[in-house]
């Protein structure tokens, strides 16, 4: 069974325009984080945050800002006022206690800023 | 930056050869990990190391072996290529201290099996 579910395969929107991208992840752990990770056209992978599973507390920094729901299995990512430089594959991930810090990656959403 | 490289970072090679990919960190990590990326899939773990010598499988081990004799050096090795192992992979850290649960990635082999 997948345990990171990024059902958003493709999004595109217009440049200033917000967009939200959904993660829905699976565990049975009591201690887990969870994380984005944005991929760039060039390639590589760039770590943007780590959320601890006993920190519901949303992140804001900057444009982006994430929230955190225990209680639907969610760890959404929110890009506000979109710009170009925004356009990227975005993973969201899953590391549980326990598995040498083994990460669950999902499949990735590839966004699209339209100018 | 986590100080990690690869090499090399592009490769094609032909059906039944072998191949061996480097990674390779200059800051002491304990933990290294190699993934591989392809469309609909994201990444996938294939093995990683816990010491020098220490290493376990991943989700999708068969077909690789690693090796890693220095605290620097994780090797992934195509015994002999298949073309299905056509793939991006990344090499990564566990960070330390505060980053401790983040791994940070380098920048990725591009390999092409003919």
């Amino acid at each position: 069974a997948q345990k990171v579910t990024q059902a958003q395969t493709e999004i595109s929107v217009v440049e200033k325009e917000d967009v939200t991208l959904d993660c829905v992840y699976e565990t049975r752990d009591t201690t887990y984080y969870l994380f984005w990770y944005k991929q760039p056209p060039s390639g590589e992978l760039v770590f943007l945050i780590r959320r601890n599973s006993f920190d519901e507390q949303n992140e804001i920094s900057g444009r982006y800002s994430w929230n955190f729901q225990k209680s639907t299995s969610s760890f959404n990512f929110t890009i506000t006022a979109s710009q170009v430089v925004d356009s990227a594959v975005y993973f969201c991930a899953l590391s549980e206690e326990g598995t040498g810090n083994q990460f669950y990656f999902g499949t990735g959403t590839s966004l699209t800023v339209i100018p | 930056d986590a100080g990690i490289t690869q090499s090399p970072r592009h490769k094609v090679t032909e059906t039944g050869t072998p191949v061996t990919l480097r990674c390779h960190q200059t800051e002491n990590h304990r933990y290294m990990y190699w993934y591989r990326q392809d469309p609909g899939h994201g990444l996938r773990l294939i093995h990683y190391s816990y010491g020098v010598k220490d290493t376990d499988k991943g989700e999708v081990s068969d077909g690789y072996s690693v090796s890693r004799s220095k605290t620097e050096d994780f090797l992934l090795t195509l015994e002999s290529a298949t073309s299905s192992q056509t793939s991006v992979y990344f090499c990564a850290i566990r960070g330390h201290q505060s980053s401790y649960n983040e791994q940070f990635f380098g920048p990725g082999t591009r390999l092409t099996v003919l």
